[in-house]
């Protein structure tokens, strides 16, 4: 079945440096792909999405571009802040609606 | 426009009682999803509703079930509760009908804990 693999964590960065989180997917046909945040105690936020192959998602300031040759959906940011510490969800839609999470991705920067 | 809006926030059970949790989900969206957090199994689909029908289920037992009612807000049960039980339920509404496949928007989740 399908499936979305991310990197472990936890990813311990000082501020302003750059992130790399890697996420790689398995599915048929061809999913939309989505990266979502979760802050402490908090539900699941829209960070940013992908529809097709070679589309770039970005939203304030994070970027992830869909690989199709290499099923990878990578998520990038020049400059973290304190206030991007939180947990990463890489995820795939599938034709049948239904969502499929990566395990997570902690994310800790430090000032 | 109002998000996602879950009730109760938090739950504290016990063994072998039920519980029904509540989603409205976001003005004009008729696809409800709800979903079970634990640290140990991440995140697990649990079943999809649009327009009042099951479209999807996951890989859960009969005792937990769901409905949607007109006005697209969905309530999920848990019967004879379990320890296990014990997650973040989070409920997530899009605008999916037949053809398209938007994103999904999220509630604040019920934390339910199973004493």
């Amino acid at each position: 079945g399908d499936s979305v693999t991310q990197m472990e964590g936890p990813v311990t960065l000082s501020e302003e440096a750059f992130l790399t989180i890697n996420c790689t997917y398995t599915a048929t046909g061809y999913p939309s792909l989505f990266w979502y945040v979760q802050y402490p105690g908090e539900g699941l936020q829209l960070l940013l999405k992908a529809t097709k192959a070679d589309d770039k998602g970005s939203n304030k300031g994070f970027e992830a571009t869909y690989r199709k040759e290499t099923t990878s959906f990578h998520l990038e940011k020049g400059s973290v802040q304190v206030s991007d510490s939180a947990v990463y969800f890489c995820a795939l839609r599938d034709s049948s609606y239904k969502l499929i999470f990566g395990s997570g991705t902690r994310l800790l920067v430090r000032p | 426009k109002a998000g996602v809006t879950q009730t109760p926030r938090y739950l504290i059970k016990t063994r072998g009682q039920q519980v029904t949790l509540s989603c409205s989900p976001i003005s004009g969206h008729r696809s409800v999803s709800w979903y079970q957090q634990t640290p140990g199994q991440g995140l697990q689909f649990l079943f999809e509703y649009f327009s009042e029908t099951q479209r999807n289920k996951g890989n859960f037992p009969g005792r937990f079930s769901g409905r949607q009612f007109s006005n697209s807000r969905s309530e999920m049960n848990v019967s004879t509760l379990e320890l296990g039980d014990s997650a973040l339920y989070l409920c997530a509404s899009s605008f999916t009908g037949p053809g398209q496949n938007t994103e999904a928007f999220f509630g604040q989740g019920t934390r339910l804990t199973v004493v």
